[in-house]
């Protein structure tokens, strides 16, 4: 069936350096990309999505890229700081009809060295 | 302004017993969805609804029924609750129309003897 994949499971980084997370979806069809981050104990938070018709999407140090071909897409975080901590999960839309099930990747829990 | 609230955020059950998660959103969405979330495994849709009176089901369904009575209100049902379904339970939901952002309740631990 459809799914997302997401790498690497892991990643600690230095704090002030970047942080690359991938992610690739195999339906066709999917035309929204999202990416969740989750603190401990909470629920997960929208922090940017792109939609099919973009290649790139930036907000201040976090951006998103989309490679439609390849179906895969990336979350990149520069200048690294100790409240990245997280986890962050990668999501691609399925489309059935008129309904959009949303389906997650398996999350990626990164951590800033200080 | 409240968002997604979940009740209750901690249960413990015997195998074998039945319970019911509600969750409950102030915003006027048309869609809900239920994910579990499991250790190396993100989160999977269980069941989802597209309004009041409609339910359909997500990637792993099976000991899970749900119910839509009230556009608000999105409950999850364990009937005979098993230990493969202790986990976290979110509820979300959205807007109609093209997709958007999930807002996300703060989640139900939920352990199974």
């Amino acid at each position: 069936g459809e799914n997302v994949e997401q790498h690497p499971s892991t990643l600690s980084v230095q704090e002030g350096d970047s942080a690359v997370i991938k992610c690739t979806y195999s339906d066709s069809a999917s035309n929204y990309f999202p990416w969740y981050k989750q603190e401990l104990g909470k629920g997960p938070q929208l922090i940017i999505d792109i939609r099919s018709n973009v290649g790139e999407k930036k907000d201040q140090r976090i951006a998103v890229t989309l490679n439609k071909t390849a179906k895969h897409f990336s979350l990149h975080i520069t200048e690294t700081q100790p409240e990245d901590s997280a986890v962050y999960f990668c999501a691609a839309t399925l489309r059935y009809s008129s309904a959009s099930k949303i389906i997650f990747g398996s999350g990626t829990r990164l951590s800033i060295r200080p | 302004n409240a968002g997604v609230t979940q009740t209750p955020k901690f249960r413990v059950l015997k195998t074998g017993q039945s319970m019911t998660l509600l969750c409950a959103q102030d915003m006027n969405h048309e869609y809900m969805y239920w994910y579990r979330q499991d250790p190396g495994m993100g989160l999977r849709l269980i069941h989802y609804s597209v309004g009041e009176g409609t339910t359909a089901k997500g990637e792993v369904p099976d000991g899970y029924n749900v119910s839509r009575l009230k556009k608000q209100n999105f409950l999850l049902g364990l009937e005979s609750a098993a230990p493969s379904q202790t986990s976290v339970y979110f509820c979300a939901s959205r807007g109609s129309g093209e997709a958007g952002e999930l807002f996300f309740g703060e989640g139900s631990r939920l352990t199974v003897l």
